[in-house]
């Protein structure tokens, strides 16, 4: 499986901008990025995805690189229910549905008030 | 509209002991899969099910298994158990096996397993 790379933690101010980066180098053409969060005592929830072009949504916007090797997950302002790890994960597909999605340790974003 | 439900929520279990647990996706979803979270890891796929057979498996010994029942329920089953086992056990529901369904898995809140 291609391989993520995240910073272990980042920190932010409540109402701010934040920006977490995510390196893929090895990433293949099939390959989806995907950004999930896990907020503390629940699992793992869905926050945006994209293969090659920019995409928003109403949680967030994803800011993939023109080769693809890196992306930004992009919270437009912070508020302390953001607080959560953050996962950014390649999900490939190969003729058919892939559910196996390789999580790494994350990003643990900490919102300040 | 009730998201996916794990059960039972927490539960303690010594070890060679079986243990089976529960999950039912979300509503329209024909898809499960099982996760395994140790503390402070992330989540580590176990295996999918759809139309009541496993279709994917991760890196799990053979002591992990799993059923998929008519209403597309799912059980995971764990048997002899190991003190490594302890973990919280995600599950997680979509749709579309085999139609190239690119959109997002809901998961659980998880069953926590402790074994002593």
């Amino acid at each position: 499986d291609a391989k993520t790379t995240q910073p272990n933690s980042m920190e932010s101010n409540e109402e701010e901008p934040v920006h977490l980066p995510c390196n893929h180098s090895t990433i293949s053409g099939t390959d989806y990025i995907h950004w999930y969060r896990q907020l503390p005592s629940q699992g793992p929830e869905y926050v945006i995805h994209g293969l090659t072009s920019n995409v928003n949504n109403r949680m967030a916007s994803l800011a993939i690189a023109e080769d693809r090797k890196s992306s930004t997950l992009i919270l437009h302002r912070a508020t302390l229910r953001d607080a959560a790890v953050y996962y950014c994960i390649l999900r490939g597909y190969s003729g058919g549905s892939n559910y196996k999605l390789t999580f790494g340790k994350g990003t643990l974003l900490t919102v300040n008030p | 509209d009730a998201g996916v439900t794990q059960s039972p929520t927490h539960l303690i279990k010594t070890r060679g002991q079986q243990v089976t647990l529960r999950c039912s996706p979300k509503s329209g979803h024909d898809t499960v899969s099982w996760y395994q979270q140790a503390l402070g890891q992330g989540p580590q796929f176990i295996f999918q099910y759809y139309e009541e057979e496993e279709r994917q498996r991760g890196n799990f010994p053979d002591r992990f298994s799993g059923h998929q029942f008519p209403n597309y329920s799912s059980e995971l089953n764990v048997n002899a158990l190991l003190l490594g086992d302890s973990a919280l056990y995600l599950c997680a529901s979509s749709w579309g096996q085999g139609l190239g369904n690119t959109g997002e898995l809901f998961f659980g809140e998880g069953s926590r397993l402790t074994v002593l």
